[in-house]
């Protein structure tokens, strides 16, 4: 069966600092993967997909990237977090028309 | 306006009552329907996968589709306890490469 690893689970981060969050997907091979952040009654908002190594499609500008350097491997990143760069951050690959989440990474920018 | 509206609630509701949740849209090309439960500091997990029009029933759950009314619904029979989470509708088009566009999310709260 497949799945989703992320980490960490939980991340205080003052602002300024960089970041780098590591998403695997186990039992599956060239999936698509996707970053997601939710905020507080906001909504889930597609940051990146990824339909194979090296390839990073980017739905809304920021100061995150995100890269794939392996084929179960999606790591999101910035150089300086913003206080605004709170929020809970899901990776998730495709199945069938859907999506199947991970556990989720709780950033608190500080 | 928003492509998938969805009343955020609280909806809080009494143990073994029958819950309505629902999410309205404007593009008439969505063909794929999803309804996703999350609790509280967790991941989403899909629930409910319909194509096009119809119901589909798993359990306590059942999923409706009105593509004419551009209207999507999740019914909870017997709602329990463990039933109090956000559930977020979820749909998209045909094409393999368009977007899964999300419901803000509805917050349930099952009273014991």
């Amino acid at each position: 069966s497949q799945t989703i690893h992320q980490w960490p689970a939980t991340l205080v981060q003052p602002v300024g600092s960089p970041l780098s969050l590591e998403c695997t997907v186990e039992g599956t091979s060239n999936p698509n993967l996707y970053w997601y952040r939710q905020a507080a009654g906001r909504g889930l908002q597609l940051l990146f997909y990824s339909v194979g190594i090296g390839q990073i499609s980017s739905e809304v500008p920021q100061n995150l990237s995100a890269s794939r350097p392996q084929d179960r491997q999606f790591i999101l990143s910035s150089k300086k977090l913003l206080l605004s760069d709170s929020g809970f951050y899901l990776c998730a690959w495709s199945f069938g028309a859907g999506r199947n989440f991970g556990p989720g990474t709780r950033l608190l920018v500080l | 306006q928003k492509e998938v509206e969805q009343d955020p609630g609280p909806l809080s509701v009494p143990e073994g009552a029958i819950v309505s949740l629902n999410c309205t849209y404007s593009n008439s090309a969505f063909q794929y329907f999803m309804w996703y439960r999350q609790y509280s500091r967790k991941g989403p997990e899909l629930l409910m996968y319909t194509y096009s029009s119809g119901n589909k029933e798993d359990g306590r759950f059942t999923a409706q589709v009105d593509k004419s009314s551009k209207y999507i619904s999740l019914f909870i029979r017997d709602s329990q306890p463990s039933d109090s989470a956000t559930y977020l509708c979820a749909m998209r088009g045909s094409s393999n490469t368009g977007k899964l566009i999300f419901g803000q999310g509805t917050t349930l709260q099952v009273k014991p």
